[in-house]
Order: C-alpha cells, then structure tokens, then sequence
C-alpha cells in the first residue's frame, strides 16, 4: 500500500525557515515525481512544484522558485520542502502527492504557521 | 498561466438530484484535466482523469466531460457523502493550475 507520511506541524517566525518531510513507503520511491502543493487557509489549492527523486531534478511554479527548494533522499525514501524567508502568506497546509495521469497518492498536510 | 475558471463556487442540491460544475481554461489543454473532491481536514481524492476517466473506486455516478476548453463534472443521484469541495486541475503546463472551487452542500 502507498502511504505518504508527513511531519507534523511547524511554527516559524517571520524571515525564517521551516522544511518539512514526506516519507514514502510502498513503492520504489524513484518511480514517481513528488508534487507539493499550498493550500492557504480556507482557499484553494496551488501547485509549488515537483522533484524527480531519482535524478534530483526539480520544476516550479515562477511563484515558489525563490520560496521553495525541493530535495529528496532516496536512502530514507523522502522529500522535502523548504520553505524560506517565511511571512504570513506562507500560513497554510503543504501537501504532497504523487500526481499521474491515472492515479493519486496524498500526502495527510502539513500545517505550518508563521507567527512570531 | 493557464486560468481555470470554475462555477458555481457553491451549490445546494437535495440527495438524488443531479448536479453539474464546469471549468473553463483558458487555453487549450486537450484532455490534461482532473476532478478532485476534498473534504474538510482531508487530502483531495481524484474523481476524473483525463478529462472523462473514472479514478479507481469512484462510484459511477461521477462522470466527467469536455466541450472545447470547457470541462464538466457530473453527479447523478447526488449522495449525502458527497459534500466536499470539488477542485479541477489542469496538468497541460507548467504551472500545473486548480480551479477555484466548487462547495457542494446538500439540502
């Protein structure tokens, strides 16, 4: 069974950084890009980016190329996002998700919140 | 960017109803369109992918469509389960985009 385990929540003080992880289990982690996606309280849904676990490569949407870094580990099967110079536009829900034509898995959030 | 422009942003219908919530690209993005529902505190599920496709065990009475840049969900004898925010995606181009959001509430 494909699971997508992510840390728990994290409070970060404004200008500073948080990363969160994405552990998977159930699949050879190098098969799939991992996607991360924003969801700011009470709205919708925004695409940051994604990692190919296997060569490291990364795509963003322009709007997250200098807030986000994705990384992955593939000797611990997990992904990463780091989120930097945080304000409180970043306050929301990060997902990740394994995203095909056919099928989905989700990660269950991660809530960060920036306060000070 | 590609827009998706998705209506109505809510909706009350009563169980057996059949609903109906399209969105609008922009642009031509072919069949590279997926339906979502989320429920509150949970991950969206896919319902729809490429644009009329079935995600493994969706019930049936989900269906999705396409006319020209204009893309439909469906939902025959609509459910009390079916409540839930539904969501499309376009995955044509980078930046991958969501619709706005469609509430469904039932009566």
């Amino acid at each position: 069974e494909v699971q997508l385990q992510q840390s728990g929540p994290e409070v970060g003080r404004p200008g500073s950084s948080v990363k969160i992880s994405c552990k998977a289990s159930g699949y050879t982690f190098t098969d799939y890009v991992m996607n991360w996606v924003k969801q700011s309280p009470g709205q919708g849904l925004e695409w940051i980016g994604w990692i190919d676990p296997e060569y490291g490569s990364t795509d963003y949407a322009e709007k997250f190329k200098k807030k986000a870094t994705l990384t992955a580990d593939t000797s611990s099967n997990t992904a990463y996002i780091q989120l930097s110079s945080l304000t409180s536009e970043d306050t929301a829900t990060y997902f990740c998700a394994i995203i095909t034509t056919r099928f989905d898995y989700w990660g269950q959030g991660v809530m960060v919140t920036v306060s000070s | 960017d590609i827009q998706m422009t998705q209506s109505p942003a809510s909706l009350s219908a009563s169980p057996e109803e059949i609903v109906t919530i399209t969105c609008q690209a922009s642009q031509d993005i072919g069949n590279w369109l997926a339906w979502y529902q989320q429920k509150p505190g949970k991950s969206p599920q896919l319902l729809i992918y490429s644009a009329t496709s079935l995600a493994d065990g969706i019930p049936s009475r989900f269906s999705g469509s396409r006319s020209g840049t204009q893309y439909s969900l469906k939902i025959s004898r609509l459910q009390v389960e079916d409540t839930g925010i539904y969501y499309c995606l376009q995955r044509y181009s980078n930046p991958w985009t969501f619709g706005g959001g469609t509430k469904l509430e039932l009566k």
